[in-house]
């Protein structure tokens, strides 16, 4: 169980189109997601909380009109990134807690890597 | 505010080998979480322990085990014996009380060569 989804897992885009990619709790139900961003050996950095039903939480220095995110159900939310530029490639991982299971748990999706070129 | 540090950047080992990756924590709630997760080539990370402040005591699980000491803020990772398929970044996390919001350190990546 705890199977978290995302899709697409590449894509690769020209600069200034927007993309959006879709993070799926697929056995759960997910009150809060969340969105990671990992450059090429680095750490995960966290990019924004996403609670069903309500705005995101970004962190500091993450542009919230840049990277929008929409927690519309239980089991999904989306991350779309807007006018993308080359800087903006990297891997984008979502997670999700499952409220049966206790908040401090969080379930990794497979991540997304995007290209733009 | 929390924070993880994983001070070994790179470690390289022979196949057979026993490695320790460590993790040292800082935090300030008496309440807290602690994780070990493995990102292979393929990006996906990998779940492999949560530990709570209360669970001082060391665990194994086939070839891994973990040394949890609240004294010295440490929740170090050992693989026994390891495999070239233990060749992954490993993350140490950090978690407090009542909050899921993960604080990773910034990694261990293990070569294990033939």
């Amino acid at each position: 169980g705890a199977v978290v989804s995302q899709h697409p897992s590449r894509v690769i885009c020209k600069s200034g189109t927007s993309v959006k990619i879709e993070c799926r709790s697929l056995d759960f139900q997910a009150t809060t997601m969340f969105w990671y961003r990992q450059f090429p050996k680095q750490s995960l950095m966290l990019m924004a909380t996403s609670n069903e039903g309500s705005k995101a939480t970004y962190e500091q220095g993450v542009e919230k009109d840049k990277f929008l995110i929409n927690h519309a159900s239980l089991t999904l939310s989306t991350l779309t990134v807007t006018s993308a530029h080359p800087e903006d490639s990297s891997f984008y991982i979502c997670s999700a807690s499952d409220r049966d299971r206790g908040s401090y748990e969080q379930y990794f999706g497979p991540g997304t890597r995007l290209t733009v070129t | 505010a929390q924070k993880v540090t994983q001070a070994q950047t790179e470690i390289s080992v022979v196949e057979k080998e026993d490695v320790t990756l460590d993790c040292v924590y800082e935090t300030r709630d008496t309440t807290y979480y602690l994780f070990w997760y493995k990102q292979p080539p393929s990006g996906e990370l990998v779940f492999l322990i949560r530990r709570n402040s209360f669970d001082e005591q060391n665990e194994i699980s086939g070839r891994y085990s973990w040394n949890f000491q609240k004294s010295t803020s440490s929740f170090n990772f050992t693989i026994t014996a390891s495999q070239v398929v233990d060749s992954a970044v490993y993350f140490c996390a950090l978690s407090e009380r009542g909050y899921s919001t993960l604080t990773f350190g910034k990694g261990t990546m293990l070569l294990v060569s033939p």
